[in-house]
């Protein structure tokens, strides 16, 4: 079965520092990968996906994330980070034909003034 | 862009109600939608997959008669949470595929308190 793993549950940064988020994933074909962003009680907001092709993506707000077959990851990174991306980032997984999406446990980033 | 609403956006309601909760697709089709449930500081679950025209498919563990699914048009599905009870209190949050794409898009979530 298809799950996803991140393993940092809270992480906190300086502003301007770079930031990476790890993600592991299991799955038995090339996955359909998404990093979300979440803000208190709000919804959710698609930062990036993979689905083939290079295997740097590039999302939005200056987020990227690198697709490592070998090591079945897909970490989330931030060169620098503002205090306005604080918040909570869910990695997930989706199944080619129906579109399921599985979402890791988040990880919660703070920012340090 | 796309754009999925949710309604009502907060509820509360009393145990042994029932509460509908709405997921519109306002600008493209969704032959398929999904609901999840969030609770506080917990990652979303995946309770269900909605079709238009069929009947819901729901994960293993959640109570298809208790969380009633309908999907009666290509815009919208309902969650009706059934005979609800203060453990039912979450925060559900619908998302809908586009039938012309295949993106997914998220809705913005409803927060279910049950007193």
């Amino acid at each position: 079965a298809q799950s996803v793993t991140q393993p940092d549950i809270h992480i906190t940064v300086s502003e301007g520092a770079s930031l990476e988020l790890r993600c592991n994933y299991s799955y038995g074909a090339t996955p359909y990968l998404f990093w979300y962003v979440q803000s208190p009680g709000q919804g959710l907001q698609l930062l990036l996906k993979y689905f083939s092709g290079d295997t740097l993506v590039q999302g939005i707000k200056g987020f990227e994330a690198e697709f490592k077959r070998s090591q079945s990851s897909f970490n989330l990174r931030k060169p620098s980070v503002h205090w306005s991306d604080a918040a909570e980032y869910f990695c997930a997984v989706g199944e080619r034909s129906a579109s399921k999406i599985i979402f890791g446990s988040g990880t919660r980033l703070s920012i340090r003034p | 862009g796309a754009v999925v609403s949710q309604h009502p956006s907060r509820v509360i309601c009393k145990s042994g109600t029932s509460v509908k909760i709405e997921c519109r697709s306002l600008d493209f089709q969704a032959t398929t939608m999904f609901w999840y449930r969030q609770f506080p500081k917990q990652s979303l679950m995946l309770m269900a997959t909605s079709n238009e025209g069929s009947k819901a498919t729901y994960e293993q563990g959640v109570e298809k008669d208790k969380f009633l699914i309908n999907h009666a048009s290509l815009t919208l599905s309902t969650l009706t949470v059934t005979s609800a009870h203060p453990e039912d209190s979450s925060f559900y949050i619908c998302s809908a595929r586009d039938t012309t794409t295949y993106e997914q898009y998220f809705g913005p979530g409803t927060r279910l308190t049950v007193t």
